[in-house]
């Protein structure tokens, strides 16, 4: 069982949706949990990180986190054609941050 | 200028040569790290630094070999090159970004290599 699983996609929304991405970790010792955009044949840039059971918000983003169910999201509200991108989930466990595969998202204007 | 800046950015080689990528951060973090991405398997951990002496394996270690000369500086070698090393590679280096103690991953441009 992979670490850190989301689902491929591809994801595609109109423009102004809202976009949800879901991410599942093994590791119930897990402590952060991260979401990265990555833009075709570039580096992973920070989104948001969260740590503790809730939502947090960040101008469009949010992102949810449930220990108990091991699972992570982050919603894009009024999404943008400059949204589509690849979006990856990594978790911090121990020394170690552990990323999945990646959703690719695409917004159709 | 790039906090986190990789060299070359592109690279392509023959089977059997030996390569370098190189990795020099002005973030004054103290851990570093090496991942390779690929299509369908996303990022892999080859290695990671914590600092000047201290060296650990990651998942996908056999084939290459790091050497952390500063702690802005931190090297990935591949001693005889195979094209399934060909990939793109990320170095990143990483601290706690607040009180929380969280350690945020910061990734630099990326050096795509092709070994032929």
């Amino acid at each position: 069982q992979k670490e850190v699983e989301q689902n491929s996609g591809p994801l595609s929304v109109p423009e102004g949706a809202i976009a949800s991405l879901n991410c599942t970790y093994s590791d119930r010792g897990s402590q952060s949990f991260f979401w990265y955009r990555q833009y075709s044949g570039k580096s992973p840039e920070l989104i948001m990180f969260i740590y503790s059971n809730g939502d947090k918000e960040d101008g469009r983003f949010t992102a949810q986190l449930n220990k108990a169910s091991q699972y992570v999201s982050l919603l894009i509200r009024d999404s943008q054609p400059s949204d589509s991108a690849t979006y990856l989930c990594a978790v911090n466990h121990g020394n170690q941050f552990y990323f999945g595969t990646g959703t690719s998202l695409t917004v159709i204007p | 200028d790039a906090d986190v800046t990789q060299t070359p950015r592109n690279r392509i080689t023959k089977t059997g040569k030996r390569i370098m990528l190189e990795c020099s951060q002005t973030k004054g973090h103290d851990r570093m790290y090496w991942y390779r991405q690929d299509p369908g398997l996303g990022l892999r951990l080859i290695y990671y630094s914590f600092d000047v002496k201290d060296i650990n394996k990651g998942e996908i270690s056999d084939g290459y070999s790091v050497s952390r000369q500063a702690q802005a500086k931190f090297s990935l070698s591949l001693e005889s090159a195979i094209p399934n090393q060909t990939a793109l590679y990320f170095c990143a280096t990483s601290d706690p970004i607040d009180a929380s103690g969280a350690n945020v991953l910061t990734f630099g441009a990326g050096s795509r290599l092709t070994v032929l």
